[in-house]
């Protein structure tokens, strides 16, 4: 079984640039969630998508993110325009939802350098 | 106070020993807890689920759950090098809006030694 995909793997942008994240989901998984790690911090989750609709997106920026996940299979993360502080790791999770299972998997995560 | 909060490290063990990795959660409805293993520049890896109290074992590793208490350990047996990692603790919401949420600990930074 194929794992969470993410590209592209490094991006490095200056501060009011904007940038995109891509996501795939493991096959079959119907929520999709992005985090955002900063360095020595646990990851910090930004959007939740129970397969297309947003089910939790109280700790992302609005004014400057924004996400989507049209066809409820991959995902877009957005950032316009960026700021220094976005600098983190953004990861992407799946899980299968409902039944007995409530495990999150991560894809390999895009480290986004702000200058 | 935080939501998750894990021991401070860094913990540096030498090989062969019991590494103990504690954590401690405040929301009392938290149904499901995880512990995930991370090594230097790649993304968490889940290593542990547990939902009930009680102990779980897989292999070298044990997770304990005390709801009343509202912790969750992660005992490593045997530590090995390459168990050098950071471990984070994260916390799954019951329900309502956040369903499926994990919150997650700042992370422990295990480091061990042959």
């Amino acid at each position: 079984e194929a794992g969470v995909a993410q590209s592209p793997r490094y991006k490095i942008i200056e501060k009011r640039q904007s940038v995109a994240f891509w996501c795939n989901p493991i096959s079959g998984h119907a929520t999709l969630y992005w985090y955002q790690q900063i360095l020595g911090q646990g990851p910090k989750l930004l959007i939740q998508f129970q397969n297309n609709g947003v089910v939790d997106d109280s700790q992302l920026p609005k004014d400057r993110f924004s996400a989507e996940r049209l066809k409820g299979v991959d995902s877009t993360l957005k950032i316009q325009p960026a700021k220094l502080e976005d600098s983190a790791v953004y990861l992407c999770a799946s899980n299968r939802a409902g039944g007995s299972s409530y495990e999150q998997y991560f894809g390999p995560g895009t480290r986004l350098t702000v200058t | 106070q935080k939501e998750v909060e894990q021991n401070s490290g860094p913990l540096s063990v030498p090989e062969g020993a019991i590494a103990s990795l504690n954590c401690t959660y405040s929301d009392r409805v938290s149904q499901s807890f995880f512990w995930y293993r991370q090594y230097s520049g790649k993304s968490p890896e889940l290593i542990m689920s547990i939902y009930s109290n009680g102990d779980k074992e897989d292999g070298r590793f044990t997770a304990q759950l005390n709801k009343a208490s509202q912790y969750v350990s992660l005992l490593i047996r045997d530590s090995q090098p390459s168990d050098s990692a950071t471990y984070l603790c994260a916390v799954q919401s019951a329900g309502g809006t956040s369903y499926g949420k994990l919150t997650f600990g700042q992370g422990t930074i295990l480091t061990v030694h042959p």
